[in-house]
C-alpha cells in the first residue's frame, strides 16, 4: 500500500463546476496535510494546508480532513481553465520527522471552457 | 521576500559523467530539502538538512549521490557517476522555524542523462 494515494486522473470538469480531488494516507499518526499545485514544467506551489479535522476555506479552495478515515480532499469551486494543473497531496507525520513530506503521485485536472 | 533559488535550470550530460546542483533557501529558513521528481510522479525526498546537519538521507543513493550544506545556508547536490535513470527534475525546498511544516519549492533543475 502506498503511503499517500491519489487518483491519477485525468479529472476533467467544465468551467464553473466544482472539482473534487481526493487523497488517502496510510500512516495513522500523520498530523499535517498539504495541497500543492504544479503547472506543467513548473515546480510545486503550496495552495492549502490543513491540520485539524473539518473544513478549511481559502477563496475558491476548500480543504477537508477526516483523520478517522485517513482522508483529505480539495474542492475547487467555480473552476477556471487556469486551474488546469497537477494537484499533489502531501502528508507529514509530525514528531521528529523535521517536517518531512510524503507526496502522492498527483491528480491531473483539466478544466475545459 | 526572495524565494528559493536553484541553478542551473537545465542540464544535459552523458551517463557516467558528474553533475552538481546548487540551492539557496529562503532567508532564515533552517530546514532544507532535496527532492527528485520523475515525470508523472510526485516528488521523492532525497535528503533533509536542519541547519548544516543531515536529519534524513534514508532515500539518497549514497553510492552515487552526495549533498552538503556546509554553512547552514546554501546547499549542493552532486551525482557521480550519473545513470540514465537519474533523468528527473531536482527540486530544492525550504521551511522556516515553528510548528508549521509548510515547504516552499525552488524552480528546480531539469536533468537529462543521455
Amino acid at each position: 500500500q502506498k503511503e499517500v494515494e491519489q487518483n491519477s486522473g485525468p479529472l476533467s470538469v467544465p468551467e464553473g463546476a466544482i472539482a473534487s480531488l481526493n487523497c488517502t494516507y496510510s500512516d495513522r499518526v500523520s498530523q499535517s496535510f498539504f495541497w500543492y499545485r504544479q503547472y506543467s514544467g513548473k515546480s510545486p506551489e503550496l495552495i492549502m494546508s490543513i491540520y485539524s479535522n473539518g473544513d478549511k476555506e481559502d477563496g475558491r479552495f476548500t480543504a477537508q480532513l477526516n483523520k478517522a478515515s485517513q482522508y483529505v480532499s480539495l474542492l475547487i469551486r467555480d473552476s477556471q481553465p487556469s486551474d488546469s494543473a497537477t494537484y499533489l497531496c502531501a502528508v507529514n507525520r509530525g514528531g521528529t520527522s523535521y517536517g518531512k513530506l510524503t507526496f502522492g503521485q498527483g491528480t491531473i485536472l483539466t478544466v475545459h471552457p | 521576500e526572495a524565494g528559493v533559488a536553484q541553478s542551473p535550470r537545465y542540464k544535459i550530460i552523458e551517463k557516467r559523467q558528474s553533475v552538481a546542483f546548487w540551492c539557496n533557501p529562503i532567508s532564515g529558513h533552517a530546514t532544507l530539502y532535496w527532492y527528485q521528481q520523475i515525470l508523472g510522479q510526485g516528488p521523492k525526498l532525497l535528503i533533509q538538512f536542519q541547519n548544516n546537519g543531515v536529519v534524513d538521507d534514508s532515500q539518497l543513493p549514497k553510492d552515487r549521490f552526495s549533498a552538503e550544506r556546509l554553512k547552514g545556508v546554501d546547499s549542493t547536490l552532486k551525482i557521480q557517476p550519473a545513470k540514465l535513470e537519474d533523468s528527473a527534475v531536482y527540486l530544492c525546498a525550504s521551511r522556516g522555524q515553528g510548528s508549521s511544516y509548510e515547504q516552499y519549492f525552488g524552480p528546480g533543475t531539469r536533468l537529462t542523462v543521455t
